[in-house]
């Protein structure tokens, strides 16, 4: 069974450019996760998908943060303008059915 | 809000150590409770997952508790080797009506065993 796949690995911007992140969840997971991770920090959940609707995305920050899971498969999520704050590693993530959750190795975003 | 505290932030051992990670959660409306191993440029591996109605779970070296009502687990790691390095985080699933299926985190522990 292939893992959850992500891209790009790492990326460098300047603050108030744009950036978009990608996740391919393991196949016929249904519910996908893209939590931000700080350094030194647990991760914090973003947003939760159930196939192509969003169940939580209570703690996402609209105004610059937005993310999209079109036909309920792979997604991708974009920050818009970034700022210094936003340098994290985002993990995506899935579930299989035991609950156990697989993560993908995560994208670190510095900016700059 | 459910609060996750890992205790020690950072332990270093020689090979061979028994040793014991600490997690505490101050809101017991958990789901179930997961233990995660992260490795430096990489994402988070799951090591054991308790439910809410169990008490522990083993896998090989690994032994992890779960006690609700004192809002504790903790990860047991039997005869330490320089391949368990690595920073562990447990998660919690949430049970509560707000924020059901949400999962918290702690900062992790980092571990270091040295030969």
């Amino acid at each position: 069974e292939a893992g959850v796949a992500q891209s790009p690995r790492y990326k460098i911007i300047e603050k108030r450019q744009s950036v978009a992140f990608w996740c391919n969840p393991i196949s016929g997971h249904a519910t996908l996760y893209w939590y931000q991770q700080i350094l030194g920090q647990g991760p914090k959940l973003l947003i939760q998908f159930q196939n192509n609707g969003v169940v939580d995305d209570s703690q996402l920050p609209k105004d610059r943060f937005s993310a999209e899971r079109l036909k309920g498969v792979d997604s991708t999520l974009k920050i818009q303008p970034a700022k210094l704050e936003d340098s994290a590693v985002y993990l995506c993530a899935s579930p299989a059915g035991s609950d156990t959750q697989y993560f993908g190795p995560g994208t670190r975003l510095t900016v700059l | 809000k459910q609060e996750v505290t890992q205790i020690p932030a950072a332990l270093s051992v020689p090979e061979g150590e028994n040793l014991v990670l600490n997690c505490s959660f101050t809101d017991s409306a958990i789901y179930n409770l997961q233990w995660f191993r992260q490795d430096p440029g990489k994402g988070l591996t799951s090591l054991l997952l308790i439910q809410s109605s169990q008490r522990e779970q083993t896998s090989g070296r690994l032994n992890a508790s779960l006690d609700k009502s004192s809002g504790r687990s903790t990860l047991y790691i039997a005869a330490s080797q320089p391949g368990d390095s690595a920073t562990y985080l447990c998660a919690l699933k949430s049970d509560r009506g707000s924020t059901l299926g949400r999962l918290y985190f702690g900062r992790g522990t980092q571990l270091t065993v040295w030969p």
